[in-house]
């Protein structure tokens, strides 16, 4: 029972560069996040996505995009990344609409560096 | 003034002891409140949940929620040191998004 699958867990890239990080579900859930977790602030939400093809900006959306591939997939996209985008990233999912429960499930995350 | 306020820590307890994490939110709609244990590396877990005003027990955990004061807080007795984690409340506001603390670092000691 594989649950969130993100990919990759680590990569470094050089200023300017770009990058898509993708994450799957096998659990059939409506509602999937992507979260940035830096030290001392918590977690922070850059998008979400309530349900297959709909998205919506969170916290700190600025820098991102996202796609809603299907109802299992939601990628984010680093278009021209830069240093303050070092951070790990985690995807999330959660079974009802947005936010009914709370029980998020969440990926192992990804940790990116940006020279 | 963040949207939820946690003592960054490190707490630390013995083993068998009770551990206290307290939280504090602004958000005066906020309707339910969440305690997420995240392990070094690793990624969160929920543990806890509660929507009502009181206490709601699991085990040796507690969820306690106050939304008069805006405060949620969780106690783990008998702590382990398997309990030894990064401890993050989690809101669910008016705008029905969850907002996660900063989260506090708990250390039982042997």
């Amino acid at each position: 029972n594989a649950g969130v699958t993100q990919t990759p867990k680590f990569q470094v890239l050089k200023t300017g560069q770009s990058m898509t990080l993708q994450c799957a579900q096998d659990m059939n859930h409506n509602s999937m996040y992507w979260y940035r977790q830096d030290p001392g602030m918590g977690l922070r939400l850059i998008y979400y996505s309530a349900s297959e093809g709909t998205t919506d900006k969170g916290e700190v959306p600025n820098g991102y995009n996202v796609s809603r591939l299907n109802k299992r997939e939601f990628s984010l996209r680093l278009e021209s990344a830069a240093p303050s985008q070092t951070s790990v990233y985690f995807c999330a999912s959660t079974k009802l609409g947005h936010m009914n429960t709370g029980e998020l499930f969440f990926g192992e995350g990804s940790r990116l560096t940006v020279l | 003034q963040k949207e939820v306020e946690q003592n960054s820590g490190p707490l630390s307890v013995p083993e068998g002891a009770i551990a206290s994490l307290n939280c504090t939110y602004s958000d005066r709609g906020s309707q339910s409140f969440f305690w997420y244990r995240q392990y070094s590396g690793k990624s969160p877990e929920l543990i806890m949940f509660i929507y009502s005003n009181g206490d709601k027990e699991d085990g040796r955990f507690t969820a306690q929620l106050n939304k008069a004061s805006q405060y949620v807080s969780l106690l783990i007795r008998d702590s382990q040191p398997s309990d030894s984690a990064t401890y993050l409340c989690a809101v669910q506001g008016s705008a029905r998004q969850l907002t996660f603390g900063s989260g506090t670092q708990l250390t039982v000691l042997p």
